[in-house]
């Protein structure tokens, strides 16, 4: 299975709600990985969990806030978002690299989150 | 600052042709490259991986990988149509880093 899953597909909010995105994998990857990305535009690095640890940030702002449950699942909690926050959130993973050994760690992606902040 | 630079495009092709999308590196010691097929509107999608110099092929996708220059091309064969996508070239660095960094993407268009 090579599957990455997410949901919702579609969310619609105000600037006051919060929801949650979600993506699941049952690759047996240990580092998971959340991207924003604009129309147009390259995917966008945001978050970096390895071994259910968070382990880069890129300096994102604290009305997004990721969680990692477990090894199969990632959350990204969403509050007080603005309008230039939407965009197609995704959810990638993979396996983890160690230095020096030999692996390709192709990242597989979820089909995203299409997030209209209002 | 590492790196991966690809020309945006739009690369226009006529159906039957062979599309040729390119991708340069700043990092020598980059380890393994990718190519994802991103159609509009939908999440990116692995078509290819390389690893070592040279050409590796699968079904009408071939991958040519240069060190010594530094880059990494995607040919496509017999261009259809349906080829029509942004292409992304993502390159995992030295250093023991499992995070690849991606070029902003080549819009490819097959037309008929």
């Amino acid at each position: 299975d090579t599957e990455v899953t997410q949901t919702p597909k579609h969310l619609v909010m105000g600037m006051t709600n919060k929801k949650s995105l979600k993506c699941e994998q049952h690759m047996g990857h240990r580092a998971m990985y959340w991207y924003k990305q604009k129309a147009k535009k390259p995917p966008e690095l945001m978050f970096v969990y390895s071994y259910e640890k968070l382990s880069i940030n890129e300096s994102v702002p604290s009305r997004f806030s990721p969680e990692c449950p477990n090894s199969s699942l990632l959350n990204l909690h969403l509050h007080a978002l603005q309008p230039e926050d939407s965009a197609l959130y995704l959810c990638a993973s993979s396996q983890v690299q160690l230095a020096g050994a030999r692996s390709y760690n192709e990242q597989f992606f979820g089909p995203g989150t299409r997030l209209t902040v209002l | 600052q590492k790196e991966v630079e690809q020309n945006s495009g739009p690369l226009s092709v006529p159906e039957g042709a062979i599309a040729s999308l390119n991708c340069t590196y700043s990092d020598r010691g980059s380890q393994s490259f990718f190519w994802y097929r991103q159609y509009s509107g939908k999440s990116p999608e692995l078509i290819m991986f390389i690893y070592s110099n040279g050409d590796k092929e699968d079904g009408r996708f071939t991958a040519q990988l240069n060190k010594a220059s530094q880059y990494v091309s995607l040919l496509i064969r017999d261009s259809q149509p349906s080829d029509s996508a942004t292409y992304l070239c993502a390159v995992r660095a030295s250093g023991g880093s499992y995070i690849p960094t991606f070029g902003r993407g080549t819009s490819l268009i097959v037309h008929p």
